[in-house]
């Protein structure tokens, strides 16, 4: 199994749309988790951090959910500018290292 | 303006040459990363380096070699040995200590091998 995993899409939603993606994470000693955005050949930019009690920014809404080992990420409303690759990412401290594992991405298009 | 900056943004070489790629941040980050991705996958780490003069092996170092001589500057070297060089090539950093801090990354080298 895959330390994270994500379902690559893409994921072809018409604008104003709400749309939800999950990412799986088999560490449970795994300690803090992000969303990222990446736009088509540019470097991932941080979208938000994933708190234990959820957290919002605007639009979107990230989850965690420790038990069944995911998070998640809500658009509402969707723009057409939100057409990207959104990856998570998990961190954990092993050994006085910090271990960082992406996941491979959701794809994004949202449509007109 | 404090960031990450990365050069050259395209790079060319033959086959055989060795190639180094630039990374500096001026975030006062301790901790410093490379990563690799090819088209359609995900972000392969390839070294990471917690402190100055420190670093350590990720995931797919073979055929690569870095060093930390300052906490500005972490330069990627890509050598002959690495099969597959071809890639784009992304520098991060972050804070570092006993928690999990978030990643920034610089803008990437797309470097192309022939």
């Amino acid at each position: 199994r895959k330390e994270v995993e994500q379902d690559p899409g893409p994921f072809n939603v018409p604008e104003g749309a709400t749309v939800a993606f999950n990412c799986t994470y088999s560490n449970s000693a795994s300690q803090s988790f992000f969303w990222y955005r990446q736009d088509c050949r540019k470097e991932p930019k941080l979208l938000m951090s994933v708190y234990s009690s959820g957290n919002e920014d605007g639009r979107f809404t990230a989850q965690l959910n420790r038990a069944s080992q995911y998070i998640s990420l809500l658009i509402r409303d969707s723009k057409l500018s939100d057409s990207a690759t959104y990856l998570c990412v998990v961190n954990w401290v092993s050994g006085g290292y910090q271990k960082v594992t992406f996941g491979t991405g959701t794809k994004l298009q949202v449509i007109p | 303006d404090g960031g990450i900056t990365q050069s050259p943004k395209y790079l060319f070489r033959k086959e055989g040459q060795n190639v180094t790629l630039s990374c500096e941040q001026n975030l006062n980050h301790d901790a410093m990363y490379w990563y690799r991705q090819d088209p359609g996958q995900g972000l392969r780490l390839i070294y990471y380096s917690q402190i100055v003069n420190d670093f350590q092996k990720g995931d797919i170092a073979e055929g690569y070699s870095v060093s930390r001589e300052k906490k500005e500057s972490f330069p990627l070297t890509v050598t002959s040995a690495q099969k597959n060089p071809t890639a784009f090539y992304l520098c991060a950093s972050s804070i570092s200590g006993t928690g999990s801090y978030e990643q920034y990354f610089g803008p990437g080298t797309r470097l192309t091998v022939t």
